[in-house]
């Protein structure tokens, strides 16, 4: 049950867009669709923005979308706002029946 | 409205045993997965458990063999009983809704607010 991959941290000024990647294995993004995306800023609980790859719950603006390519999956925040600061999360289920959560990703809006 | 409300968190000794309780409205617990969620301080996120609506259930390695989740449907309450606590098990709990019924696809739409268990002698 090895985390998935994210970088550390990603920043942007304000109407830019940025992209956070997360690598997985065959053994889970490799092999289902089922990715989901959270967002959490400083002391809340986390918030599902994307799932099933691209799907977006309702509320959650167009800006952001998701792709997956391979064993990778991406999260795109389009025009970036000062709301967006946050830690961002990917997810995906597993063939061993489980879940697994990336390590986490800081985006930081200039 | 969904609602979770986690409670049993506090300062805990290690090798001891807590029980962590979620109490859920809004929908019918009986017919979707849930799941605990952990954080230690300043970390990230790690799942933990589920529960199926068949009672069936997961765990993650670094708690499988000290860690059962249970439900009652009946008092529409979650539960994580947790035993030989360590040090590393300091986190913020979080009891977690799965989208959609019947279904465990890993998508976490509605999360409590999290209760902290400290393990600390």
């Amino acid at each position: 049950q090895s985390a998935l991959t994210q970088p550390p941290s990603v920043s942007g000024s304000p109407g830019q867009s940025v992209t956070i990647s997360c690598t997985g294995t065959s053994s889970d993004i490799g092999r289902y669709n089922r990715v989901s995306w959270y967002q959490q800023p400083p002391g809340t609980a986390p918030k599902l923005i994307l799932y099933e790859v691209y799907n977006r719950p309702s509320g959650v603006p167009h800006r952001f979308s998701g792709t997956k390519s391979g064993s990778t999956a991406s999260l795109t925040i389009s025009g970036l706002q000062a709301e967006d600061e946050a830690e961002y999360y990917c997810t995906s289920y597993t063939s061993t029946n489980t879940v697994v959560f990336g390590g986490g990703t800081k985006l930081t809006v200039l | 409205q969904v609602q979770l409300v986690e409670s049993g968190g506090g300062v805990v000794q290690p090798g001891r045993s807590v029980r962590l309780s979620c109490v859920a409205s809004g929908f019918t617990l009986s017919s979707h997965f849930m799941h605990w969620v952990r954080q230690a301080p300043g970390k990230g996120l790690e799942w933990v458990a589920f529960t199926s609506y068949d009672g069936s259930d997961k765990y993650a390695d670094s708690v499988k063999g000290r860690f059962t989740i249970s439900r009652d449907n009946s008092k529409n309450t979650l539960y994580l009983h947790m035993n030989s606590l360590r040090t590393e098990d300091t986190a913020a709990y979080y009891c977690v809704k799965e989208r959609w019924e019947w279904e465990l696809m890993g998508y976490f739409d509605n999360w409590g607010q999290g209760t902290l268990v400290a393990v600390s002698s």
